[in-house]
């Protein structure tokens, strides 16, 4: 079964500075990522997809894959205490419906 | 835009209550979805549906039974509520097709005394 995991557990930033958030994942055919967020009492917010090696932006928020590292971070330019929320990694394999989640990394912006 | 539509927001059980969460879609998707998050788990799978009437099981089926009347509707059955279980139920929905990212709803908060 696939095991995805998220590092930092926590993350407390400064506005302004970059934030960098990690995850791996142990199935290397694994070929479809998306990172979400989760405010506080709300659902997920899907943030960027990225499904081959290389770097995907969207907006302020950039995705790196590796793939063969099983590796995939997430980095937001230009944190705003708004951006404070668990964010959260999702993996998914080759015609396989579900998408199997880590933990989460809870950021923290301090203005 | 579409919403999902979740409820209730919150739902108080009793140990061994069957209890029911319902989740409606107006994106016209055509997968649905039922996770389960816990404190320090993550989401877990519970239920899938590709098209009305149609169910898949997820990892973590057992002790739940799910409906999906028509193709904007998909419930959940808890068949007999544990003690003290607390836990977040999120819905999704996606369309058809492989890259497809699910949304999500707002999370129905469950409590069993």
């Amino acid at each position: 079964q696939q095991k995805v995991q998220q590092s930092p557990e926590s993350l407390t930033v400064s506005e302004g500075a970059m934030a960098s958030l990690n995850c791996t994942f142990s199935d290397g055919t694994s070929d479809n990522f998306r990172w979400y967020r989760q405010h506080s009492g709300k659902g997920l917010e899907m943030l960027v997809s990225i499904f081959s090696d290389g770097e995907k932006e969207e907006g302020r928020f950039t995705a790196h894959l590796n793939r063969a590292s099983l590796h995939v971070s997430l980095h937001i330019r230009e944190p705003q205490p708004s951006d404070s929320a668990v964010y959260l990694c999702a993996v998914s394999i080759p015609g396989y419906q579900n998408f199997y989640f880590g933990k989460g990394t809870s950021l923290t912006v301090i203005p | 835009g579409g919403i999902i539509t979740q409820t209730p927001k919150f739902l108080i059980g009793q140990e061994g209550q069957k209890l029911t969460l319902k989740c409606q879609q107006n994106f016209n998707h055509d997968t649905m979805y039922w996770y389960r998050q816990d404190s320090g788990k993550g989401l877990r799978l519970i239920y899938y549906s590709i098209t009305e009437n149609d169910l898949q099981k997820g990892d973590l089926s057992e002790g739940y039974d799910a409906s999906r009347e028509k193709k904007s509707s998909f419930s959940l059955t808890v068949t007999s509520a544990q003690k003290n279980e607390m836990a977040v139920f999120l819905c999704a929905s996606s369309p058809r097709g492989y890259n497809q990212a699910p949304l999500f709803g707002e999370g129905t908060r469950l409590s069993v005394l």
